[in-house]
């Protein structure tokens, strides 16, 4: 089956750095990706991993561990405007990439 | 602006009532799905397009549920008989395939059923 773990609440400090973790085992990996939600929206694209370290993109980065079936969020310099939803997802090889989705991660940004 | 929009963008219907949502593209995009949203959670694979043909169907739609894209762009989700727990965001989203196959999505619709 298939199957994506991560925190359901986080919350960080403005300025701060914030990691958010997630855990899958799936069949068929074809990449890993985050998006951010904000409340009353619909998911925006941040990373995609598909080979196993670091990519970065300016305030945002995101690791990845294919064997350890592993990824992770890096937000640094946080800003109040980065509250919102993190989602995890795992795209699926010979499905049509479809996106098997985690719960998301609410991450609150305190002053 | 993700190149798609979604009509409409809030539905309040009754208990048995058929609903049907709009899905457009701006510009073309050869794969479309559909995921359904319940708060809390995160998006949830429906189907989905590769142009006008559907290729895969989630156990999670019920024969209450159709799509198509007649054309290979727009593309429409009917619910029949609705029940409170189709209650959810409805959400479109686009890519054009290969081995990336970033998706884009667009803003959804939110669907109650009272």
């Amino acid at each position: 089956g298939q199957n994506i773990d991560q925190p359901t609440e986080m919350t960080a400090t403005e300025g701060a750095i914030v990691q958010i973790n997630c855990t899958y085992q799936t069949s068929g990996f074809n990449g890993l990706f985050w998006y951010q939600q904000h409340a009353g929206e619909a998911p925006t694209f941040l990373s995609y991993n598909v080979l196993d370290g670091l990519e970065e993109k300016g305030r945002f980065s995101s690791f990845l561990s294919r064997s350890k079936g592993y990824s992770y969020l890096l937000l640094k310099e946080l800003q109040m405007k980065d509250s919102a939803s993190y989602l995890c997802a795992v795209g699926l090889r010979n499905q049509g990439g479809k996106l098997i989705f985690g719960q998301g991660t609410e991450l609150s940004v305190k002053p | 602006d993700t190149g798609v929009s979604q009509d409409p963008r809030h539905k309040i219907t009754k208990r048995g009532q058929n609903v049907t949502f709009r899905c457009d593209p701006i510009s073309e995009h050869n794969r479309l799905y559909w995921y359904r949203q319940t708060l809390g959670q995160g998006p949830e694979f429906l189907t989905y397009f590769q142009n006008e043909a559907q290729l895969e169907k989630s156990r999670l739609l019920s024969d209450r549920f159709s799509a198509e894209r007649p054309k290979g762009s727009f593309s429409t989700l009917e619910i029949q008989r609705t029940e409170q727990g189709d209650s959810a965001m409805y959400l479109c989203a686009l890519s054009y395939g290969g081995t990336y196959n970033e998706q884009f999505f667009g803003p959804g619709t939110r669907l109650t059923v009272l």
